[in-house]
């Protein structure tokens, strides 16, 4: 059973970057049968997708946040990251990361998550 | 891409049916089999109950199903219990291997 782990500073300041990673373990990070995301949910408000990669490192992005979000993996070290740039209050939330299981058309979802970690935004 | 439409709340009693509705459109819900339902208890990491629109994952209570016409999704809880409190989202492929969320809907059980 795949597990993942969040990782990175609690607080930024206003228009630094904000850099997670996510620690896979119990599993092959280099699996073709899954992509690895990003979730966001900001305090009293809903999930938002931020991004998700492959092992072989294509990125796709929520289009509200592509020109600021960079998605990066590591297969050496079974990580994958998370840079948001210009961060502002409104990207305060409680970041997940998530497997996406993906089966070649027949099943797209987010099997396995992380606990979240809350990055606060302030000066 | 715009959030899919959810029910901000929904309310039952122990052992009634509720349904949730998800909304979204033809370059979403519409087009694809690839709806997910997640229930998430504040302070945990969210919990997939239903994906493919109707398929529930092992270990997942029988009470939960899922349904789609047209552009909208549904979930439907039966036999509610005191634990199925929580807030739902549904999610949703949205094609160039993306995928959009539903704003959320809070389940009270009364």
């Amino acid at each position: 059973q795949l597990q993942l782990q969040e990782s990175g500073p609690g607080l930024v300041k206003p228009s630094e970057t904000l850099s997670l990673t996510c620690t896979v373990s119990g599993g092959s990070i280099r699996s073709s049968s899954y992509y690895w995301g990003w979730i966001r949910q900001p305090p009293g408000k809903g999930l938002e997708w931020i991004g998700t990669i492959y092992y072989s490192g294509s990125t796709y992005y929520n289009p509200s946040l592509k020109s600021r979000v960079t998605i990066s993996v590591d297969t050496s070290k079974t990580q994958f990251s998370l840079r948001l740039s210009s961060v502002t209050a409104a990207d305060t939330a409680e970041y997940y990361c998530a497997s996406l299981l993906y089966c070649g058309g027949d099943c797209w979802f987010f099997d396995y998550w992380g606990q979240g970690t809350l990055v606060t935004v302030s000066s | 891409q715009s959030a899919l439409t959810q029910p901000a709340s929904v309310s039952g009693s122990p052992g009634q049916s509720i349904t949730i509705s998800c909304t979204g459109t033809s370059s979403d819900v519409g087009s694809y089999n690839l709806v997910s339902w997640y229930q998430h208890h504040p302070g945990k990491a969210p919990k997939v109950m239903i994906y493919e629109g109707s398929k529930r994952p092992s270990g997942v209570s029988n009470r939960f199903s899922g349904s789609k016409s047209g552009n909208t999704a549904s979930l439907t809880i039966s036999g509610l219990q005191a634990e199925d409190e929580a807030d739902y989202y549904c999610c949703s492929y949205a094609g160039s291997s993306t995928v959009v969320f539903g704003g959320g809907t809070r389940l009270t059980v009364l």
